[in-house]
């Protein structure tokens, strides 16, 4: 079965550092989204992407984040000058219709922020 | 904001029994809404559907039921299995929309 892959799966880094999220959507997906779980909380949406371009984001996804296709497989999440409260799960999905379809989630990265 | 709530955040079934998750939610243009179940160190993993043209989806031993006027969906679970054990979410769209919003999740313990 189609997998959404996300690497690594657990990225440690000091605050102020820029890190980047990687992730290889399903390949015939068209749209693509950002997630994220603080622990002990709800899923939240960061971002969605269709077209090389942002489609819908959230109010957390500020100045701070940004998303690119550099490459047609890989979607990537940059958080630039990381801060603590940053450190969350951060899960990747793709669709190949609308969100109202469902999605296929990847198994996540646990970004610890130190 | 919490457009989506799970009031119970646990559940412990017998195995065998009936297991039945609620969510409740607020936005009245909510019309597509699943729930995920997930394990830890996994993401979500997709389970059931409904849409708002429908009061009931049934996918196995799953069946996911809308009460519209109420705002209020429900998962059962017939029969209950140990291997259900996992934590399960509810999430809700709106067709003017891409995002999906979640709830805080009921962990659901099967007891062999």
């Amino acid at each position: 079965e189609p997998e959404v892959t996300q690497t690594p799966s657990h990225q440690v880094t000091q605050m102020g550092q820029e890190v980047i999220l990687r992730c290889v959507p399903i390949s015939n997906h068209l749209y693509f989204y950002w997630y994220r779980q603080i622990l002990g909380q709800k899923v939240e949406f960061l971002v969605s992407f269709y077209n090389n371009e942002i489609s819908e984001k959230s109010e957390i996804f500020d100045d701070q984040f940004s998303v690119e296709r550099p490459d047609g497989s890989n979607f990537t999440l940059k958080i630039r000058s990381t801060k603590l409260e940053d450190s969350a799960m951060y899960f990747c999905a793709s669709s190949r219709q609308r969100a109202n379809y469902g999605y296929t989630f990847g198994s996540g990265t646990r970004l610890t922020v130190v | 904001d919490q457009q989506v709530k799970q009031n119970s955040p646990s559940l412990s079934v017998q195995e065998g029994r009936i297991s039945i998750l609620n969510c409740d939610y607020t936005n009245s243009m909510f019309d597509y809404f699943l729930w995920y179940k997930k394990y830890p160190a996994e993401g979500p993993t997709f389970l059931i559907s409904i849409s708002s043209i429908k009061d009931k989806n049934e996918d196995g031993r799953f069946t996911v039921f809308l009460n519209k006027s109420a705002k209020h969906l429900s998962l059962h679970i017939v029969p209950s299995q140990p291997g259900d054990s996992a934590v399960y979410f509810c999430a809700a769209s709106a067709d003017t929309g891409n995002q999906f919003y979640f709830g805080t999740g009921t962990s659901l313990t099967v007891i062999p």
